[in-house]
């Protein structure tokens, strides 16, 4: 089982619509999450984090966490094609400094 | 305020052969991170530094892979002697302590794309 799961995709959605990336986690004792967006051939770029469970809203993104079922994911309001890209959920364990990453969503918004 | 950068940008070498790369952090961060993507596979966590010293090296595939951070300030990353199986890209991230609690926001480096032929 790897650490950090995510579908790979690609998603699909069409402009405007709500985009819904999930990932789930082994590690109980994980405690800080983050979500990552990557373009193609950029480095990754912070988008959120979330260590508390419930929601947090950060203008279209929306990012929830349920650690009972090691779940966060993160949802894009009127998603813009400027939103395709690939999506990384990264996990903090206990210790609070190694990022586990998993593998990536590829998110196409279509015009 | 300048981003993480990494030098070089790219880089082809033959197996055998020694690279060094390179990360300066964003100024004022103790934390350093090296992470290594390989084609189709998840970012890899590396190591961890805290100003100089290593806190974590659990990641490091084997010793021919050195790391260091001389001075707090830089890192450097020497593969010695490299392999077909290291290529893929190497980020650098750094992050600033904010103490206990909170989460440790880490900002990437566009990158060294490492190929070994």
């Amino acid at each position: 089982q790897k650490e950090v799961e995510q579908n790979s995709g690609p998603l699909s959605v069409p402009e405007g619509a709500i985009a819904s990336l999930n990932c789930t986690y082994s590690d109980r004792g994980s405690q800080s999450f983050f979500w990552y967006r990557q373009y193609s051939g950029k480095s990754p770029e912070l988008i959120m984090f979330i260590y508390s469970n419930g929601d947090k809203e950060d203008g279209r993104f929306t990012a929830q966490l349920n650690k009972a079922s090691q779940y966060v994911s993160l949802l894009i309001r009127d998603s813009q094609p400027s939103d395709s890209a690939t999506y990384l959920c990264a996990v903090n364990g206990a210790g609070g400094f190694k990022t586990i990453f998993g593998a990536g969503t590829r998110l196409f918004v279509k015009a | 305020e300048a981003g993480v950068t990494q030098f070089p940008s790219h880089s082809v070498i033959e197996k055998g052969q020694t690279v060094t790369l390179r990360c300066d952090p964003i100024s004022g961060h103790d934390n350093l991170y090296w992470y290594r993507r390989v084609m189709g596979k998840e970012i890899k966590f590396l190591l961890h530094f805290v100003k100089e010293s290593k806190q974590d090296e659990s990641g490091m595939p084997n010793n021919r892979f050195l790391a260091e951070r001389t001075g707090g300030t830089y890192s450097t990353l020497k593969v010695q002697p490299a392999e077909l199986e290291d290529s893929g890209v190497y980020f650098c991230a750094s992050s600033q302590y904010l103490g206990t609690g909170a989460p440790d926001t880490q900002y990437f480096g566009p990158g060294t794309r490492l190929t070994v032929l």
